[in-house]
């Protein structure tokens, strides 16, 4: 089955920094979505992003599908930042299946 | 509009013993998906069901199963639990089948004594 792996797997981060989240996937797929995890464990959708850049804020987020990535742009960070992103992706089956996650911790 | 709603929060059982979680989609939405969130890792895709009928199942032993109600909220059963069953259940909705967008609930934390 397809494969998505997130990277970096851990991240620190003074507020106020950038930082650029990874996701690769082993095969082609026609939908993906980015995920924030709270720490009460609630997935809140970030992007909707199947191929091209979209932009909310101080996110964005641009998938290459040929190429089988996906980047998520975090900048100005803030504390409320803090938590654990997700990509998942669906390849045209019933299923999202999703990736390893990155953790991200903003120090004030 | 109400988001996707899970109940209870969170439950306690004993090894043995059987689990029924609960789950109602976005207004309007046709779909539901169960997910098992272990910690420390990405959520895992147990079941999807569409219209009341199943649509999709995981690497997931017989002891999960699900249903569908007509005004398509939806049921997760454990039975037998084990302990490493202790995970957060989540559900997600959507609009249809395929790659649609899924809105998830806040979850329901499972611990198995």
């Amino acid at each position: 089955g397809i494969q998505v792996e997130q990277s970096p797997p851990d991240l620190i981060l003074q507020e106020g920094a950038n930082s650029t989240l990874r996701c690769n996937f082993s095969d082609s797929v026609n939908n993906l979505q980015w995920f924030h995890q709270n720490p009460w464990g609630q997935l809140i959708n970030l992007f909707y992003i199947p191929s091209g850049t979209k932009q909310n804020g101080r996110l964005s987020a641009t998938t290459v599908a040929t190429e089988r990535y996906s980047l998520l742009y975090i900048s100005s960070s803030q504390t409320t930042d803090s938590g654990v992103y997700f990509c998942a992706v669906h390849s045209g089956t019933y299923k999202y299946i999703f990736g390893t996650g990155t953790r991200l911790k903003v120090l004030a | 509009d109400a988001g996707v709603t899970q109940s209870p929060t969170h439950l306690i059982k004993t090894r043995g013993q059987q689990v029924t979680l609960r789950c109602s989609p976005i207004s309007g939405h046709k779909s539901v998906s169960w997910y098992q969130q272990v910690l420390g890792q990405g959520p895992q895709f147990i079941f999807q069901y569409y219209e009341k009928e199943e649509r999709g199942r995981g690497n997931f032993p017989d002891r999960f199963s699900a249903r569908q109600f007509p005004n398509y909220s939806s049921e997760l059963n454990v039975n037998a639990l084990l302990l490493g069953d202790s995970a957060l259940y989540l559900c997600a909705s959507s609009l249809a089948l395929g790659g649609e967008k899924l809105f998830f609930g806040s979850g329901t934390q499972l611990s198995v004594l």
